[in-house]
């Protein structure tokens, strides 16, 4: 089974300031590794992924992401947060295609505001 | 791609209806996932088509609810005699098969029961 951990609810951020949302998550199986962006009543956006080879990915609008297997965790950073960035972001784990369908396993969301 | 497209984007219904949602695929994509979405909550796994077989369905996805892609196209999820506690945004994402491919979401159905 797999579960995701997103810790803190609610993250508020100064305009360009550093963001970081973090994400701990729990697989028995090499996991792959998403982020997902969510902006009121729309659905979710990929913003990045880790499958396999370098555990620094870069993804759209800034963001990247570091998967360190020995902390479990894959933790979201962009360096200087945009006024557009005030969303929910969803962190989620699948099985590797050889293991299962990728169905995707999400964490409860954490809430980004943006102070001006 | 013209995207993953949900009809209806809002369905309100008095408990005990009926209701039916379809989703519209990204063209070529094989595989088709519907999930649902509570409020403050993340989304979660209720069934998956490969094609047109529907290769698994989850714990979650009680006798009241039925999921079908006739020709590996579109795909319809039909809640019978809906209760208060399937209010929620219903999200369809679809994607092709092969590795590293990621899943395209729609917009969703938000279902809201009276």
């Amino acid at each position: 089974a797999q579960s995701v951990t997103q810790l803190g609810s609610h993250v508020s951020v100064s305009e360009g300031a550093l963001v970081l949302l973090r994400c701990n998550y729990s697989s028995s199986v090499p996991p792959y590794l998403f982020w997902y962006v969510q902006y009121p009543n729309q659905g979710l956006q990929l913003l990045l992924k880790y499958t396999t080879g370098a555990t620094l990915v870069k993804g759209i609008n800034g963001f990247e992401a570091e998967f360190k297997k020995s902390e479990t965790s894959f933790h979201l950073t962009k360096p200087s947060a945009h006024m557009s960035d005030a969303a929910e972001y969803f962190c989620a784990v699948s099985e590797p295609p050889d293991f299962g369908n990728e169905k995707l396993t999400f964490g409860t969301g954490t809430r980004l505001t943006i102070i001006p | 791609d013209t995207g993953v497209s949900q009809d209806p984007r809002h369905k309100i219904t008095k408990r005990g209806q009926n209701v039916t949602f379809r989703c519209d695929p990204i063209s070529e994509h094989n595989r088709l996932y519907w999930y649902r979405q509570t409020l403050g909550q993340g989304p979660e796994f209720l069934t998956y088509f490969q094609n047109e077989a529907q290769l698994e369905k989850s714990r979650l996805l009680s006798d009241r609810f039925s999921a079908e892609r006739p020709k590996g196209s579109f795909s319809t999820l039909e809640i019978q005699r809906t209760e208060q506690g399937d209010s929620a945004m219903y999200l369809c994402a679809s994607s092709r098969l092969g590795l590293n491919q990621p899943q395209h979401f729609g917009d969703g159905t938000r279902l809201s029961i009276l």
